[in-house]
């Protein structure tokens, strides 16, 4: 168990519609961030929260969102569903933000099927 | 802007054999780079970090990488693979400004007997 819990583990929804994915961050940790991994394009990172407020933005969507709350859990947000959109989401957490020698712990992924 | 090249998206090999999972990163500034290891259905875990100081870093369960400056190079070798090594390699960069990782697109090491 790495202590970052990521729910739910599976999900199988239909094309249109809209998901949350939720994240625990590891106890002391104040960073969480989110990676989409797919067969085609790999690990990609999404977005980075570092105590509520958004701090770096990678390849994410127009029709995804994320926020980090005062508790810090994080949820991402996944709306008009595409087929495209199957993927295991995987959340990661870490004690600071903005040093690259931060290491990042991740959860055990929420894997999304839209059919 | 960072990307990480992993030039082996398969590498079979019999157990107790040697291995080397090669990993080329390209940036402009000093990066601290990464192994992590994902096994079937499991999320990633780390495997080795590279983040100053000796160039040469192991991890507990035998694996080691030297971080190569002058050929941007960081690749993971053990000298002798187990069953329970087959897994898939992510090689992982980031800059010294930023928190997130940019990953390879990963090493499918399958050790067979």
């Amino acid at each position: 168990d790495s202590g970052v819990t990521q729910t739910p583990k599976h999900l199988i929804t239909a094309t249109g519609q809209r998901v949350t994915l939720r994240c625990s961050p590891r106890s002391g940790d104040l960073s969480v961030y989110w990676y989409q991994q797919s067969l085609d394009q790999g690990l990609q990172f999404l977005i980075q929260y570092y105590n509520g407020e958004e701090r770096a933005k990678g390849n994410i969507l127009e029709r995804f969102s994320a926020q980090q709350f005062p508790d810090l859990h994080s949820e991402l947000n996944l709306s008009s569903l595409e087929l495209g959109d199957s993927a295991l989401y995987f959340c990661a957490s870490s004690v600071g933000h903005g040093s690259g020698a931060n290491v990042l712990t991740f959860g055990a992924g929420s894997r999304l099927t839209v059919l | 802007a960072q990307s990480v090249t992993q030039l082996d998206s398969q590498v079979p090999v019999f157990e107790e054999a040697p291995v080397e999972l090669r990993c080329n990163y390209s940036s402009s500034v000093s990066v601290y780079l990464f192994w992590y290891v994902q096994y079937p259905n499991q999320g990633l875990q780390l495997l080795l970090k590279y983040l100053s100081g000796s160039t040469l870093v192991e991890s507990i369960n035998g694996f080691e990488a030297e971080f190569n400056k002058s050929q941007t190079s960081f690749h993971l070798r053990k000298p002798s693979v187990h069953i329970s090594d087959t897994a898939e390699y992510f090689c992982a960069v980031s800059e010294g400004s930023q928190g997130n990782l940019i990953f390879g697109k990963g090493t499918k090491l399958s050790v067979k007997p």
